[in-house]
């Protein structure tokens, strides 16, 4: 199956501070979805992406698909310490298939 | 709205004893998927249910793992006999019928094989 590649694995930042991730991959993905994990909680979804190049927002957090179709970012801006968690992007294998999921980013964030 | 529910939320087992896991999804929602994370790893999709029916269960790691889905509402994951590296954390998902639907996931079950 595809396997989705995410980068950094993890990161220390100070609050106030923007904050940028990516997930690529080998294949074609034709949505890219980003959740975060808190602490004790399952995946949320925070955005869905659904085509090429489509940039979409919210609230701080800005997510593209890209253009290739084999990578996504997501950036968080001024970050606050409730971002702290484990972002993972997603996408489904193919067509229907069940997500494929990163291993994850994990975010610390400094008062 | 209730949200997914899992139980229990922790479970510490010895290795070869039985451990069953229990999710019942947002009630209406007809697809239910297992997820599993081994630490530091991905989630990893186990199986997934349409109603009482098991669409894709190419994630099952072996035979030792057995998910129901009775009557199409909750479901449950029996992992007999465990082994240690079965430990990690199981999610269940549910989700509305239709295309592109968003998965909701519950907080999820820490197994811990000793």
């Amino acid at each position: 199956g595809q396997q989705l590649n995410q980068s950094p694995q993890s990161m220390f930042i100070q609050e106030g501070e923007d904050v940028s991730m990516n997930c690529t991959s080998s294949s074609i993905f034709n949505t890219w979805l980003w959740y975060k994990q808190d602490p004790g909680e399952g995946p949320v979804l925070l955005i869905a992406l659904y085509k090429a190049g489509e940039l979409t927002s919210n609230g701080r957090l800005t997510a593209q698909f890209g253009i290739t179709r084999k990578d996504s970012f997501l950036n968080i801006s001024a970050s606050i310490p409730s971002d702290v968690g484990i972002y993972f992007c997603a996408g489904p294998d193919s067509g229907n298939t069940p997500l494929v999921f990163g291993k994850g980013t994990r975010l610390s964030v400094i008062a | 709205e209730a949200g997914v529910t899992q139980f229990p939320s922790h479970s510490v087992i010895e290795k070869g004893q039985t451990v069953t896991l229990r999710c019942d999804p947002i009630s209406g929602h007809d697809n239910l998927y297992w997820y599993r994370r081994v630490m530091g790893k991905e989630i990893k999709f186990l199986l997934h249910f349409v109603k009482e029916s098991k669409q894709d269960e190419s994630g099952m790691p072996n035979n030792r793992f057995l998910a129901e889905r009775t009557g199409g509402t909750y479901s449950t994951l029996k992992v007999q006999p465990a082994e240690l590296e079965d430990s990690g954390v199981y999610f269940c998902a549910s989700s509305q019928g239709f295309a592109k639907s968003p998965l909701h996931f519950g907080n999820g079950t820490r197994l811990t094989v000793t």
